[in-house]
């Protein structure tokens, strides 16, 4: 157990419709890393919140759209669901903010299906 | 650009030595990452490397040539459970740490 829990495990949803995923970095983790993982391309980072504050911005589309609250847990928002967001989306946790050191705990990731 | 390689898909025998490569081309370099993931499970730390050299952890090393774009896993005494995703990962030289992975190689341990 890594000690990053994330819900719901499993979501089913249409075409076009909205979801919001939800993540709580281990205790004492600033940072919260989301990343999508699908068959062919890998697992490919999204974006990066330490502290409340968006850091680091990757791969991430316009239709998605995450935020990191006060008590350090993170949303991420998916909307007008296409096909091929169907992924495991994984959080991930450290305490580093910038270069360096920063191991990252992931945590068990939420199957998105999109129908 | 930015790339990451390794082989896809690898075998190997219950006791036996294999060494996963990978090499990457990145936009700056503050560490390389190994992980091993189960099927449909959460990637786990296995080692970091930032200085050249081998590091050594139990069973598994990692070794890294910044100059060569180089790493490699490489595990020893292999065991059925060692099946699994081995994903290499470099901290670039983008804002905060987020890791840019590769594809992963896919181990398969045979008795």
């Amino acid at each position: 157990d890594s000690g990053v829990t994330q819900t719901p495990k499993h979501l089913i949803t249409a075409t076009g419709q909205r979801v919001t995923l939800r993540c709580s970095p281990r205790s004492g983790d600033l940072s919260v890393y989301w990343y999508q993982q699908s068959l062919d391309q890998g697992l490919q980072f999204l974006i990066q919140y330490y502290n409340g504050e968006e850091r680091a911005k990757g791969n991430i589309l316009e239709r998605f759209s995450a935020q990191q609250f006060p008590d350090l847990h993170s949303e991420l928002n998916l909307s007008s669901l296409e096909l091929g967001d169907s992924a495991l989306y994984f959080c991930a946790s450290s305490s580093s903010r910038d270069r360096g050191w920063g191991e990252q705990y992931f945590g068990p990731g939420t199957r998105l299906t999109v129908t | 650009g930015q790339n990451i390689d390794q082989p896809t898909e690898m075998t190997a025998t219950e006791g036996a030595i294999v060494q996963i490569n990978c090499t990457y081309q990145t936009s700056g370099f503050n560490g390389l990452f190994w992980y091993q993931q189960h099927a449909g499970e959460a990637p786990t730390f296995l080692s970091y490397n930032v200085l050249d050299g081998l590091e050594e952890k139990g069973r598994f090393s990692s070794f890294l040539s910044r100059s060569k774009g180089y790493s490699y896993l490489l595990l020893k005494e292999l065991q059925m459970k060692d099946s699994a995703s081995y994903l290499c990962a470099v901290n670039g030289d983008q804002a905060g740490t987020a890791l840019i992975f590769g594809k992963g190689t896919t181990l398969s341990v045979s008795s």
